[in-house]
Formats: C-alpha cells, structure tokens, sequence
C-alpha cells in the first residue's frame, strides 16, 4: 500500500522559507506526478504545483515566483520550498501522488498533512 | 483560471437518502472532472476521476456524470460514513482549481 508522510517545521517567521519533505513508502517514485497541494484552515483546497520524477514541473502561477518542488528518486522523496512566507500561507499543506490518465492527472494518494502555521 | 461553483454548499440528508451534488465550471472542461470526500482532519480521498470513472475501492453507490461545464456526484443511498465535504477539482488546464466544497450533514 502507497503511503505518503509530509515533515517539517511547524512554525515558520514572516518572510522566512517554508520547507517541507514527503517520504514516499509502499512504491516507486518514478513514473509519477508528485504534488503539493494546501488548505487554510476552515477553507478550501489550493493546488500548488507538481513535479514529474524526471524533472519537469508545473506551479500555479499565484505561487510561481515564490516556490519551488523537487524530487529526490534515491531518497523516495520530494520537497516543497515556499519562499518569502506570510501569515496568508498559513495552511494544512498536503503531498499527493498524481497519476496520468491521458494529459491529465489525478491525485489517488495524499499524505495526512501537516499544518504550518506563519507566525513571528 | 477555470472556477468551480458547487451546490449546495451545505446539504442537510439522512441515512439511506438519495443525495446530488453539482459543480459548475466557469468555461467547459470536458470530462476533466474529479471528486473527493473530505471528513475532518483528514486528506482527501479521490472517489471518481474523469467525471464518471469510480477509483479502485470506493462504494459502488457514489457515481459521477457530466461534461463540458456542469457535473454530478450522486450518492444513491447515504450510508453513515459518507457524511463530509465534498469537493470537485478540475484538470483539463492549469493551475488546477477546486470547488469551494458541499458539507453533507446528518
């Protein structure tokens, strides 16, 4: 069975680097579309952005200049860096396995999430 | 961006009702449409992808149906696990969006 854990820092000071690691278990990481994807508290979901295991990836423009996603295939893992935090990046943030049907991609397994809360 | 309105956005149902939840698109996304159930703190859970297709696993009464611009999720008989929030997400163009949600309430 795939399982999929976020770690990282719980809190994190105004204009610092969020940065958060998923550990892939239970299956390759080659062949897949590793995301993040987040969700303020008492609101809806935010997709991020993926990264393919071969190196290409696809943000959402709102975050484009401010994050970055990579994947480690030694380690079965893959990373998020938010740059330059505010308190409106207060978020439960999830990591999610996305799966290729035709051009598009679909998100069957995701972590438990992790909140990460801006704060000075 | 492609935005996705659900409705309702809360859905008050009992055990073994038949219950309907529809996602409207801003502009037509073919059948790149799909669903998951949220229950609280918990991850989402993919029930149906391109629309209608049912993940491995999931009950066989959750079905999906639509295209281009408006979309279904049925639940044909509630059972008492279903009730959380369901949410839509569109993947026929980036960045991909989610609706805003449909708690289903006892």
């Amino acid at each position: 069975q795939v399982q999929l854990q976020e770690s990282g820092p719980g809190l994190v000071k105004p204009s610092e680097t969020l940065s958060l690691t998923c550990t892939v278990s239970g299956g390759p990481i080659s062949s897949y579309y590793w995301s993040w994807i987040r969700q303020p508290p008492g609101k809806g979901l935010e997709w991020i952005g993926y990264m393919y295991y071969s190196g290409s990836t696809n943000y959402n423009p709102s975050l484009q200049s401010r994050v970055t996603i990579s994947v480690d295939t030694s380690r079965n893992q893959f990373s998020l860096r938010l740059t330059s935090v505010t308190a409106a990046d207060t978020a439960v943030y999830y990591c999610a396995r996305g799966i290729a049907i035709g051009t598009a991609r679909y998100f069957d397994y995701w972590g438990r999430g992790t909140l990460v809360t801006v704060s000075s | 961006d492609i935005q996705l309105t659900q409705s309702p956005s809360f859905l008050s149902a009992s055990v073994g009702d038949r219950v309907t939840i529809t996602c409207r698109a801003s502009q037509g996304i073919s059948s790149y449409l799909a669903w998951y159930q949220q229950k609280p703190g918990k991850a989402p859970k993919l029930l149906i992808y391109a629309a209608s297709t049912l993940q491995s696993g999931v009950p066989s009464r959750f079905s999906g149906s639509g295209s281009g611009t408006e979309f279904t999720l049925t639940i044909s008989i509630l059972q008492p696990e279903d009730f959380a929030t369901y949410y839509c997400q569109q993947v026929n163009s980036y960045p991909y969006t989610f609706g805003q949600g449909t708690k289903l309430e006892i």
